[in-house]
């Protein structure tokens, strides 16, 4: 069961912010929302994460709208090699598959030049 | 600081046959999984190891699919007799605990003609 809804493609200009949203209208209090991505033949790369607070790392932005439904990365200065397909997860941290890592089918990114 | 190992990286192998892949973690990372990942999906969770020992293994096929990681360390996992749908990217990923982030190597691509 899809816990994420993401848009399955969206193109970005090399240089501009590129923004992805991600639905979670079920999330619960104790789930996190998860980014990862995945280059073409790669394993998938983790992102950011956070619970209810914007995020921000080297990598990326993480805004998490203040009732948590949906999410937004940002990646402020897109180049050619952000193109992949990313991947938003709800992740809890109780015992089962609510731990589990599960990957829906992701947005795939292109950052055009 | 090395990354999550597998091998080989490419399989070719003819339907009924097995096959066997190997993955080493990164050091000190006590939780190991499999997933796989056919054209166009999100990888899937196969099978969890935390240490030596099984957390989760709902979504392998047992009937075919065997994994295991006996010295907590690094894992294989066999399919035998490989069937067609059996074509997909297997990946091994590992992290430091049940909760930490979760790195991935590169994949092993099986192909069953």
């Amino acid at each position: 069961d899809a816990k994420t809804t993401q848009p399955t493609s969206m193109d970005c200009a090399e240089g501009r912010a590129a923004n992805l949203p991600c639905n979670h209208s079920t999330i619960s209090g104790n789930e996190y929302v998860y980014w990862y991505r995945q280059i073409h033949s790669q394993g998938p790369q983790y992102i950011i994460h956070g619970l209810k607070n914007n995020e921000t790392n080297e990598m990326a932005s993480l805004i998490i709208t203040e009732d948590r439904k949906s999410s937004t990365l940002i990646l402020p200065h897109a180049t050619l090699r952000d193109t992949a397909v990313y991947y938003c997860i709800v992740r809890g941290f109780s015992s089962g598959s609510a731990r589990q890592l599960t990957f829906g089918s992701g947005t795939q990114l292109t950052v055009l030049p | 600081e090395a990354g999550v190992a597998q091998s080989p990286r490419y399989k070719i192998i003819e339907k009924r046959q097995s096959v066997a892949f190997w993955c080493n973690p990164i050091s000190g990372h006590a939780t190991l999984y499999w997933y796989q990942q056919i054209l166009g999906q999100g990888p899937k969770l196969l099978i969890q190891f935390q240490n030596n020992g099984v957390v989760d293994d709902s979504q392998l096929p047992k009937d075919r699919f065997s994994a295991e990681r006996l010295k907590g360390v690094d894992s294989t996992l066999k399919i035998q007799p490989a069937k067609l749908e059996d074509s997909a990217v297997y990946l091994c990923a590992s992290s430091l605990d049940l909760w930490a982030k979760a790195f991935f190597g590169q994949g092993t691509r099986l192909t069953v003609v």
